[in-house]
């Protein structure tokens, strides 16, 4: 199985300042298609996980463009720029390139 | 307005049998993959298989760690995903999600199964 390890395991961030999250791959995500099958979700506290990038660097629908991702074929970044209060929770990235698709074990964001 | 809402939760012993049901509205159902995916309590989620789309065949996928025990289907006039659970254990204790699509686009609000004596 691929393995996906995520860093820091938390983060704490004062409102209006950047956050990055690391996400790096036991093996390319980077399909024979050259699609880059890297995903980032958002787990609000009490609440299903929700898309914010597809593909690596694609903005969901209705994700605000404070969020950015970006990366390598084994390595990626999720960017939050200016957080806000409601950008607090867990976030996962997940890869899609091959069954059994895979997590990684997801970074805690909090606000200072 | 896209929805999809679980059911069929609830505490079973250890080798039970359990279905799950996700009923879906909004969409048309029959374009879009479905998966099956679950959360522990306080760990991250795990997917656990898949059923492709009409113009797929409506095929499956599963977690090696599930395959066997736990089967995917589709009621397409019903626009219903199912997740039957078979021989449960304790570790299967968790959360459990479906969610739309290539990109897990949507998710349900979730469903808690229990497997405890």
């Amino acid at each position: 199985d691929i393995v996906l390890t995520q860093a820091p395991l938390s983060v704490s961030v004062t409102p209006g300042e950047s956050a990055s999250i690391s996400c790096r791959s036991s093996k390319s995500l980077l399909s024979s298609k050259g699609i880059t099958s890297l995903y980032w979700y958002l787990q609000k506290p009490g609440k299903s996980p929700q898309l914010l990038i597809y593909r690596m660097s694609n903005l969901a629908s209705g994700v605000p463009d404070r969020f950015s991702g970006s990366g390598s074929e084994t390595d990626f970044t999720l960017k939050i720029s200016k957080v806000e209060t409601e950008d607090v929770g867990v976030y996962y990235c997940a890869q899609f390139l091959e069954y059994p698709y895979t997590f990684g074990a997801g970074t805690k964001l909090e606000l200072k | 307005e896209v929805k999809l809402l679980e059911s069929g939760g609830g505490l079973v012993q250890p080798g039970g049998s359990l279905r799950l049901s996700c009923a879906a509205s909004g969409f048309t159902f029959t374009d879009f993959y479905m998966s099956w995916i679950r959360q522990p309590p306080g760990k991250a989620p795990e997917w656990l298989g898949v059923i492709r789309n009409k113009a797929n065949g409506y095929t499956t996928e599963y977690n090696p760690s599930v395959k066997g025990r736990f089967t995917i289907s589709r009621d397409n006039t019903q626009n219903i995903l199912y997740l039957q659970m078979n021989t449960l254990r304790a570790k299967d204790t968790a959360i459990y999600y479906c969610a739309r699509g290539g990109s897990w686009d949507y998710w349900g609000q979730g469903v808690m199964v229990t497997v405890s004596s």
